[in-house]
């Protein structure tokens, strides 16, 4: 099983552009989740989805931040405008059906993001 | 609001010492606590631990939940370096996502 893709694995950018960061989950799993972790916050809970459908995201800290997830192998997490402060590693990560509510989550290796 | 709380923050051991991480939580419809290992890449998950007082053991490291006064240690035993990493303690409750801490940093020094 090749685990939780996501890309880029570094990602450098200037203070308004767009990012675009991608999650593939594991084949099968219908769960999945953006994390955010800083040094300051830890890993905070942005958004997760749950057969497509985005369940909470309330963690997604404003409108510049969207995620859409069109079929059960592919999400997106998009910054538009970018700024200093997103400045932190994004982790995607899902769990599969056979895993109750509450179990173990699979991480990729996440996305680290740099706006200068 | 849900509040897991892990202590120490950080923590500096020599080889062979046995540490004791600390995660203490606040969580409405308590369904499950568990333990992740991050070492500058990907959270890998430790153990999942649902009932008190039973504990989980792999090799030297083990942990115990006590759901009464809320609170899970994670021990290891005959630290080594590659033990060196984040601890990352994580509670579900009866929604879909993790809440977590803010970790324990454990170096081990030769």
């Amino acid at each position: 099983d090749a685990g939780v893709i996501q890309s880029p694995r570094h990602e450098v950018t200037e203070m308004g552009q767009e990012v675009t960061l991608r999650c593939k989950p594991i084949s099968g799993h219908n769960s999945l989740f953006w994390y955010r972790q800083t040094m300051m916050r830890g890993l905070e809970l942005l958004i997760y989805f749950n057969n497509n459908v985005p369940i909470d995201d309330s963690g997604m800290p404003e409108d510049r931040f969207s995620a859409k997830m069109p079929n059960a192998s592919f999400s997106t997490l998009k910054i538009q405008p970018s700024e200093p402060r997103d400045s932190a590693v994004y982790f995607c990560a899902s769990r599969g059906g056979a895993q109750v509510l509450a179990g173990e989550l699979f991480f990729g290796e996440g996305s680290r993001l740099t706006v200068l | 609001e849900d509040k897991v709380v892990q202590s120490p923050l950080s923590l500096v051991v020599h080889e062979g010492d046995t540490v004791t991480l600390n995660c203490s939580y606040e969580v409405t419809n308590f369904r499950s606590l568990l333990w992740y290992k991050q070492e500058k890449k990907a959270p890998t998950f430790l153990f999942m631990l649902t009932s008190s007082g039973i504990e989980k053991k792999s090799g030297r490291l083990s942990s115990i939940l006590d759901k009464k006064e809320l609170f899970s240690i994670l021990n290891i035993t005959a630290t080594q370096t590659g033990d060196s990493a984040i601890y990352l303690c994580a509670v579900g409750n009866s929604g879909y996502a993790l809440n977590f801490g803010k970790g324990t940093s454990l170096l081990v020094t030769p």
